[in-house]
């Protein structure tokens, strides 16, 4: 069954750097999300991407967040200079369309760690 | 997108049916009842959604009653392996403008026991 898949699983990082986390969604799937998860929190939506723009965003994704589809096949969220409250698991997630009635699939997530 | 309200926790017997219920009283005609669940810190896994007439597929079914305010979400036979925090997610349909998003609230953490 197709899935979607995300590295790295894990991810140590310096507080003030640069990291970017990459999704591979469901291959005819055409919209994309980011969601995030902070130990012992709620899965809190990010940002929804569709024909290489951003839909939706949440107020958590704020200009150090940026979200690109280099290519055909991934699709990646990077922080420009990690905070320590932006460790948290984060999730990619894919849908094949954008209607209510196509489930989003998600991936298995990275764990950041700023330290 | 409509509320929804859900038991902290529940507990179910290895072999038994698993209930689990949900609210959303004020769920808009064209509002789909979704349900996920998610084990320990891995991703949100889809299991089930459905508008109006029940559903069941190979991991679940799901009952809604017939005013839609509330739902309940059956796993048949359930396994140690279906130990997991299972949300209930009202999301718009059509005519929302927006891209659909899912938002998950705190849901049910499901025991399976022994």
């Amino acid at each position: 069954e197709p899935e979607v898949t995300q590295t790295p699983s894990h991810q140590v990082t310096q507080m003030g750097q640069e990291v970017i986390l990459r999704c591979v969604p469901i291959s005819n799937h055409l919209y994309f999300y980011w969601y995030r998860q902070i130990l012992g929190q709620k899965v809190e939506f990010l940002v929804s991407f569709y024909n290489n723009e951003i839909s939706e965003k949440s107020e958590i994704f704020d200009d150090q967040f940026s979200v690109e589809r280099p290519d055909g096949s991934n699709f990646t969220l990077k922080i420009r200079s990690t905070k320590l409250e932006d460790s948290a698991m984060y999730f990619c997630a894919s849908s094949r369309q954008g209607t209510g009635n196509s489930p989003l699939h998600f991936g298995n997530g990275t764990r950041l760690t700023v330290t | 997108d409509a509320k929804t309200t859900q038991p902290p926790s529940m507990d179910c017997a290895e072999g038994r049916a698993a209930n689990l219920p949900c609210n959303h009283s004020t769920i808009s005609g064209n509002e789909y009842v979704y349900w996920y669940r998610q084990i320990h810190s891995q991703g949100p896994q889809y299991i089930i959604h459905g508008l109006k007439n029940n559903e069941t597929n190979e991991m679940a079914s799901l009952i809604i009653t017939e005013d839609r305010k509330s739902s309940t979400l059956i796993l048949p036979h359930a396994t140690l392996r279906d130990t997991a925090v299972y949300y209930c997610i009202v999301r718009v349909g059509v005519g929302g403008g927006s891209n659909y998003k899912l938002t998950f609230g705190k849901g049910t953490l499901l025991t399976v026991n022994p």
